[in-house]
């Protein structure tokens, strides 16, 4: 079993849909999770940080982690074309200085 | 802002070329790593590094070495490229503390001919 389960897609939706995208884990121990976004042949870009469980908003994007579901999930409102990317989880533990991460999901905004 | 940058955006080798991938950052963070990404298989670790001179091995650390003289530099060497590490490779740093983040550079497109 993989440390982190992510679907792959392809995920396509039209402008201004809002968009939730899902990872889940196996490893109790992972308290911080982050959501990365990656442009086609570009290097993945930072996008929310959270510490164990709750949400975070910054923007149109609102990342969740539930921890007693091992389940973490990042939500985009009003979607926009400039939203179409690959987007990667990663989490890591307390200890050691080891990221695990999802294999990434395709999203892709319709015009 | 953080700034992790990595020398060459595209590259093509020849296959037994030794090839040299440099990155570096400006954050003065102990941790540096280097990935490779594939599609369907996502980012999996080559080798890391805590501290200068110093190195970790990562999942797939065969046929490829790293120096790091130096904080801010962490080089990734492929002693004789082939064709199977065509791939890209996308170097990371990370301040060492405790719930640090990590922060990726712009990648290299490698391609073994």
């Amino acid at each position: 079993q993989k440390e982190v389960e992510q679907d792959p897609g392809p995920l396509s939706v039209p402008e201004g849909a809002i968009v939730s995208l899902n990872c889940t884990y196996s490893n109790s121990a992972f308290q911080y999770f982050m959501w990365y976004r990656q442009y086609s042949r570009k290097g993945p870009e930072l996008l929310m940080y959270t510490y164990s469980s709750g949400n975070k908003e910054d923007g149109r994007f609102t990342a969740q982690v539930d921890k007693s579901s091992k389940y973490i999930s990042l939500f985009i409102r009003d979607s926009q074309p400039s939203d179409s990317a690959t987007y990667l989880c990663a989490m890591s533990s307390n200890t050691g200085n080891q990221f695990y991460f999802g294999t990434g999901t395709s999203l892709t905004v319709i015009p | 802002d953080v700034k992790v940058t990595q020398s060459s955006r595209y590259l093509v080798k020849r296959t037994g070329e030794k090839v040299f991938l440099e990155c570096v950052q400006d954050m003065d963070h102990e941790n540096m790593f280097w990935y490779r990404q594939d599609p369907g298989l996502g980012l999996r670790l080559i080798y890391f590094s805590y501290d200068v001179k110093m190195k970790e091995k990562g999942d797939i650390p065969e046929g490829y070495s790293v120096s790091r003289e130096k904080k801010e530099r962490f080089s990734l060497i492929l002693e004789s490229a082939s064709t199977n590490q065509t791939s890209m490779y996308l170097c990371a740093s990370s301040s060492g503390e405790l719930g640090e983040k990590l922060f990726f550079g712009s990648g290299t497109q490698l391609s073994v001919l």
